[in-house]
């Protein structure tokens, strides 16, 4: 089993609309969670990262956290075609600042 | 600002051959990391530098080796290529201390796209 399981999608939203991406993790011992935006033969770019349960709103972004069920979730409201990339949800272990990566999801956002 | 700089960025070795990927940050960042990234299969890590003087093996080290020059150099060595190893390679850095509660995101180089046939 993965530590961190994505759907690779892809996933498609009309413009203006949200596009919700999730992730899950097999270790419940992660600590913390972050997701990256990655265009198609770019690097990854760190998005936002979220340590608590619950919500952490950063613009038009919204990382929400349930370690209980083991789940991250990334909400882009107002999608935009120039977010169209794949994203990365990355868990990180015990305070090693070593992250796994999930495969990632590729979003689509149609004009 | 150039932030992470990898060299090269493209490279064609043949089974067997040998490289260095050079790998250099400007941030004074004390983490420094090697991964690879194969369709579907995500970012893997290779291998990992806590600090300048300290190495340790990742996800999937086997055929690779590192080198923490000093706290701003990290590369990551192909000592007998194999074509299992076409992929491409990311080096990040980060300011995190090892150990401490507060992780910090990474900050990557442009990727070296290697082909070895």
């Amino acid at each position: 089993q993965k530590e961190v399981e994505q759907n690779s999608g892809p996933l498609s939203v009309p413009e203006g609309a949200i596009a919700s991406l999730n992730c899950t993790y097999s270790d419940r011992g992660s600590q913390s969670f972050f997701w990256y935006r990655q265009y198609s033969g770019k690097s990854p770019e760190l998005i936002m990262f979220i340590y608590s349960n619950g919500d952490k709103e950063d613009g038009r972004f919204t990382a929400q956290l349930n370690k209980a069920s083991q789940y991250v979730s990334l909400l882009i409201r107002d999608s935009q075609p120039s977010d169209s990339a794949t994203y990365l949800c990355a868990v990180e272990l015990y305070n090693f600042n070593k992250f796994y990566f999930g495969s990632g999801t590729k979003l689509n956002v149609k004009p | 600002n150039a932030g992470v700089t990898q060299t090269p960025k493209f490279q064609v070795l043949k089974t067997g051959q040998s490289m260095t990927l050079q790998c250099a940050q400007d941030m004074n960042h004390n983490s420094m990391y090697w991964y690879r990234q194969d369709p579907g299969m995500g970012l893997r890590l290779i291998y990992y530098s806590a600090s300048e003087g300290t190495t340790d093996k990742g996800e999937v080290p086997n055929g690779y080796n590192v080198s923490r020059l000093n706290k701003r150099e990290f590369s990551l060595r192909l000592e007998s290529a194999a074509p299992s190893q076409t992929s491409v390679y990311f080096c990040a850095s980060s300011e995190a201390l090892v150990g401490t509660l507060q992780a910090y995101g990474y900050t990557f180089g442009s990727g070296t796209r290697l082909t070895v046939v």
